[in-house]
């Protein structure tokens, strides 16, 4: 089964700090990776996507990931973060059907002013 | 607006009940999904809708169940109640097509005593 692994549980920054949030899952054939994030009291929001082609994507808010196949990696990153982008931070998997998510245990992400 | 509406947003039941959750797709989507997310832990597949009927399952028991009706409103029942189902129960809205994303709603807090 596919699994997704968030190893840094708890990240702290200062604003204007870089960030990199680390992501790894397990499964082998095609995969189609997503970050999403949830700010304080609202709804899981899609931050952008990996489906094929250029392994360097952008999404909202300057957020970027990487998609590294030979790593099994999908790290997310920021230039230079925001007190605004306090935050959980999802990275979720597909194996190719329709839809079946696997998430990552999730990073929390404080952002100091 | 999170476009998907679920119901109610808190839950208190007790040991051995049973539970129905509630939720309305995004205008447009087709397909709905639940996941459970425990307290400190991703959001975990537990079932998709689709035309009316269950089309993948995760490795949830038996006591959960659903339902999805003509238009595409979902049901989330769960019987015999643990104190182990306490969790935030999202619904995800989509299309059926692959590489489709979720949206969320902002989920229903179950508490079981």
């Amino acid at each position: 089964a596919q699994s997704v692994s968030q190893h840094n549980h708890h990240v702290i920054l200062s604003e204007a700090a870089s960030l990199e949030l680390g992501c790894n899952y397990s499964y082998g054939g095609t995969v189609n990776l997503f970050w999403y994030v949830q700010y304080p009291g609202q709804h899981l929001q899609l931050l952008l996507k990996y489906f094929s082609g250029d392994p360097l994507v952008k999404g909202i808010k300057g957020f970027e990931a990487e998609f590294i196949k030979s790593k099994f990696s999908f790290n997310l990153r920021k230039p230079s973060v925001q007190w605004s982008d306090t935050a959980e931070y999802f990275c979720a998997a597909t194996q190719g059907s329709f839809n079946k998510f696997y998430f990552g245990s999730g990073t929390k992400l404080n952002v100091k002013p | 607006d999170a476009g998907v509406t679920q119901s109610p947003t808190h839950l208190i039941k007790t040991r051995g009940q049973q539970v129905t959750l509630r939720c309305s797709p995004k205008s447009g989507h087709d397909t709905v999904s639940w996941y459970q997310q425990a307290l400190g832990q991703g959001p975990q597949f537990i079932f998709q809708y689709y035309e009316e009927e269950e089309r993948q399952r995760g490795n949830f028991p038996d006591r959960f169940s659903g339902h999805q009706f003509p238009n595409y409103s979902s049901e989330l029942n769960v019987n015999a109640l643990l104190l182990g189902d306490s969790a935030l129960y999202l619904c995800a809205s989509s299309l059926h097509r692959d590489n489709s994303p979720l949206h969320f709603g902002n989920g229903t807090r179950l508490t079981v005593t």
